[in-house]
């Protein structure tokens, strides 16, 4: 069985900082990896998505970055603003459903 | 341009009482799906329907039933009500399975 973790649970930034996000799972055998955001109260966003054949994609401030064979994708948000204050998660596709990390909950504080 | 709704948005139930959520998609999507997100958990997938009039079962099935009688609307039952369905609830639908998911604003459920 698929396991996605993200460690850490909660992070608290400055504005300005770069974010880094770890998304780590189990079972390398995936078709794609997407990072989604989440505001209170409020559905997913999607933000990026990797398919297992690439190893980046970018939009804007954000990159993420995927390594199938150690299990591994990364989310760097550069220049953090207070607007980036969200739980953000990763999903992995190993076959016809997603597996989901329980997020990282990010401060950036003004 | 309403994307995917989801009603009601918050509900109350008592244990053994039964409810619908409704999930609508002006999207034209064939893909949609049910989770359930919990503290501290990822979202799990309840059900899941790959077109209309076809359903099938996710990672948490037990206890819900849905139906995909129309192609924009998901439904999913609870025919009796349990706390531990208490959850926050989110719908989702998508052009394929590998494809980006487009999530509605969620239904917290309370089962007292």
């Amino acid at each position: 069985k698929q396991e996605v973790t993200q460690i850490p649970a909660a992070l608290s930034v400055p504005e300005g900082e770069n974010l880094v996000l770890n998304c780590s799972f189990t079972d390398s055998a995936i078709y794609n990896l997407q990072w989604f955001r989440q505001d209170p109260g409020k559905g997913l966003t999607s933000l990026l998505l990797i398919q297992s054949s690439q190893r980046e994609q970018t939009s804007g401030r954000l990159n993420a970055s995927l390594d199938k064979s150690s299990g591994r994708s990364t989310l760097y948000i550069a220049a953090s603003q207070p607007g980036d204050s969200a739980t953000y998660l990763c999903a992995v596709r190993p076959k016809d459903k997603l597996s989901f990390g329980a997020g990282t909950t990010v401060t950036v504080r003004a | 341009n309403a994307g995917v709704t989801q009603t009601p948005k918050f509900r109350v139930l008592k244990t053994g009482q039964s409810m619908t959520l409704l999930c609508a998609q002006d999207m034209n999507h064939e893909y949609m799906y049910w989770y359930r997100q919990d503290p501290g958990m990822g979202l799990r997938l309840i059900h899941y329907s790959v077109g209309e009039g076809t359903t099938a079962k996710g990672e948490v099935p037990d206890g819900y039933n849905v139906s995909r009688l129309k192609k924009q609307n998901f439904l999913l039952g609870l025919e009796s009500a349990a706390p531990s369905q208490t959850s926050v609830y989110f719908c989702a639908s998508s052009t394929g399975l590998g494809n980006t998911q487009y999530f509605g604003p969620g239904t917290r459920l309370t089962v007292l």
